[in-house]
């Protein structure tokens, strides 16, 4: 595609509920991100994915949060029993490879009421 | 200590100005710094890269790294007020390929 696509844009969901949230990178590119980003703050690394294999998952806060990128394309973060406090902006970002410049989707707003 | 740390700011200047952003960094292993501009409900977008010690120039942009001091920079000369924006300044370490983000500097360019 022409850029890395996300979907939905903006998520309501209730607290408890189950969330997905889709990331379609850049055709071609191995290297998928999931960042967090807060009101004021700066992108908060999630997880890393390099083709299939999540590379680094440091940064995955709980076992709620877990994501999958079976196809080594697509890649769905998934949220269990979501809690007021996972409200945020979620970004995905791809890169050719490593080293290469990551470009960003424009973003899912996710609010938990 | 954060990993990056930056001044939120805002940080304000007149058009034309230099914008000077800065932003300081933990992991001493750190290979690859990287500025990125955010609007206001928009997502980073990448305008520098700097793999090494010294400055780098692109247009209005300079970037400057200091690894001793573990520190880089951001210049924009003859700032307009469409650079108004949150600036990232962002580094990976040699042992991962995660991007670790600062909070960000909120730039105001006035007329």
């Amino acid at each position: 595609g022409a850029g890395v696509s996300q979907t939905p844009s903006n998520k309501v969901t209730e607290k408890g509920k189950y969330v997905e949230l889709r990331c379609d990178p850049i055709s071609g590119h191995t290297a998928l991100y999931w960042y967090r980003q807060s009101l004021g703050q700066g992108p908060e690394f999630l997880i890393y994915f390099q083709g299939t294999g999540a590379a680094d998952d440091s940064g995955l806060p709980n076992d709620r949060f877990f994501a999958v990128r079976p196809e080594g394309s697509v890649s769905t973060l998934k949220i269990q029993r979501t809690e007021r406090g996972d409200s945020a902006v979620y970004l995905c970002a791809s890169r050719v490879t490593v080293n290469t410049e990551a470009f960003f989707g424009q973003g899912t707003r996710l609010t938990v009421v | 200590q954060k990993e990056v740390e930056q001044n939120s700011g805002p940080l304000s200047v007149p058009e034309g100005a230099i914008a000077s952003l800065n932003c300081t960094y933990s992991d001493r292993v750190s290979q690859s710094f990287f500025w990125y501009r955010q609007y206001s409900g928009k997502s980073p977008e990448l305008i520098m890269s700097i793999y090494s010690n010294g400055d780098k120039e692109d247009g209005r942009f300079t970037a400057q790294l200091n690894k001793a001091s573990q520190y880089v920079s951001l210049l924009i000369r003859d700032s307009q007020p469409s650079d108004s924006a949150t600036y990232l300044c962002a580094v990976k370490s040699a042992n991962t390929d995660k991007l670790i983000f600062g909070t960000g500097t909120r730039l105001q360019v006035f007329p």
